[in-house]
């Protein structure tokens, strides 16, 4: 059972490029969702799923964006990377029901020079 | 909204000892109270977690408890071992709603 899966692990980028971060679960949850990990700031949300065709806004989200096709798969676009975006990223699902718990991906290092 | 704070942001202890990460939460309405670790290059794993209807949760070297009064809950590690130094992140949430996160405390085991 291969959980939450991400790519790439690395990427680095030059401003005002764009990318799309991929990620993939197959524990068939609904909900999804993107967070940003910074020194001291600990795990901040930037947008997250329930369900397919169904996305909203974190506590972060500006400069991304984010589309539901399948209950598999949530990527994650950088339309233009920004310096300020540079920051490792994680994927996570969530499991259902009363006994709710979240798991993530092995997280993705991106460095926008 | 939700607020979590975590102290200390760095702990060392010597092999052995016990370890305690402190957590504060602001929205009484929160729930349910995990806790990940993060190892180096990894992501963060949950190793133990506590509804707001349980004080305290054991799960042989590592517990957790909670005061609900006072919005805050602890992480204990007994017998602390090297493979117990990582990046330890509390959380809490509303039951289906988005978890809040910590801002993390780097524990340090030394032999």
């Amino acid at each position: 059972n291969a959980g939450v899966t991400q790519t790439p692990k690395f990427q680095v980028l030059k401003t005002g490029q764009s990318m799309t971060l991929q990620c993939a679960q197959d524990m068939n949850h609904e909900y999804m969702s993107w967070y940003r990990q910074d020194p001291g700031m600990g795990l901040r949300l930037i947008h997250y799923s329930v369900g397919a065709g169904i996305t909203d806004q974190g506590e972060v989200p500006n400069g991304y964006n984010v589309s539901r096709s399948t209950t598999e798969d949530f990527p994650l676009r950088l339309l233009s990377a920004a310096p300020s975006q540079t920051s490792v990223y994680f994927c996570a699902s969530r499991t259902p029901g009363a006994n709710e718990k979240l798991f993530f991906g092995s997280g993705t290092q991106l460095s926008v020079l | 909204g939700e607020n979590v704070e975590q102290h200390p942001s760095t702990l060392s202890v010597q092999e052995g000892d016990s370890a305690v990460i402190k957590c504060t939460y602001s929205d009484s309405a929160s729930n349910y109270f995990p806790w990940y670790k993060q190892e180096l290059g990894k992501g963060p794993q949950l190793i133990i977690d506590i509804r707001s209807n349980v004080g305290e949760k054991k799960d042989q070297r590592i517990a957790v408890t909670l005061n609900k009064t006072a919005k805050h809950f602890s992480l204990h590690i007994t017998e602390t071992q090297p493979e117990d130094s990582a990046v330890y992140f509390c959380a809490a949430a509303v039951y289906g709603q988005n978890f809040v996160f910590g801002p993390g405390t780097r524990l340090s085991v030394l032999p």
